[in-house]
């Protein structure tokens, strides 16, 4: 199986500053078909987890654009370049390239 | 606008049964593949199992292979997790999601509670 490891595990980040998860691969996750699927996801506390990234840097709707994905092989980022209030969550990385589909362990982003 | 709307869980002891739903609604919903995904309280994310969108393909995470089956009705819109020989270790909240290998959209989930 795909294992994924993300860190840090806990992300303390003062209000305005950037922030910054990785998320490593045990094999690269270049699908047969050429993508990489490589997924981010925000949970906020009590929600369920909302999909910010597709295939590594691709933006969902709706998803600010401070919000950043980028990376390939089998090492991936997500960054937030101001950290606000609202982007207190946790925040995982999922691949979908091999089954079975597997996720990080996910990292807390609190407010310093 | 996308939805998708589980229901079925609850308290079941170990080595019971449990059938879940999830009703989807504002896609084509015989166009995607489809999971389930848990989390058990505290911890992170597992994916569980996928079906295709005409149901002719499936697949399961090992824990839950033999005990867990996935299938849906298209008619209806609708996709199911039959869990049988439940252990407490499938104690988690159950999404569904659609877009298999994506995962673009999640419900708002479902406790399942496997205990004496």
């Amino acid at each position: 199986d795909v294992v994924l490891t993300q860190s840090p595990l806990s992300l303390p980040v003062t209000l305005g500053q950037p922030a910054s998860i990785s998320c490593r691969s045990s094999q690269r996750l270049v699908h047969n078909d050429g993508n990489a699927y490589l997924n981010w996801f925000q949970q906020r506390p009590g929600q369920s987890p909302r999909r910010l990234i597709y295939q590594v840097s691709n933006r969902d709707s709706g998803v600010p654009d401070r919000f950043t994905g980028s990376g390939s092989g089998t090492n991936f980022t997500l960054k937030i370049s101001r950290v606000e209030a609202e982007d207190v969550a946790i925040y995982s990385c999922m691949q979908g390239t091999f089954w079975p589909y597997t996720f990080g362990q996910g990292t807390k982003l609190e407010i310093k | 606008e996308v939805q998708l709307v589980e229901s079925g869980g609850g308290l079941v002891q170990p080595g019971g049964s449990l059938r879940l739903s999830c009703a989807a609604s504002g896609f084509s919903f015989s166009s995607y593949w489809m999971n389930w995904v848990r989390q058990a309280p505290g911890k992170g994310l597992e994916w569980v199992a996928s079906i295709k969108g005409d149901g002719t393909q499936k697949s399961y995470v090992d824990s839950v292979k033999g005990r867990f089956t996935i299938s849906r009705d298209n008619a209806n819109n609708s996709l199911f997790l039959q869990m049988n020989s439940l252990r407490a270790e499938d104690t988690a909240l159950y999404y569904c999601t659609r877009d298999g290998r994506n995962s673009d959209s999640w419900g708002q989930g479902i406790l399942v509670t496997v205990s004496s």
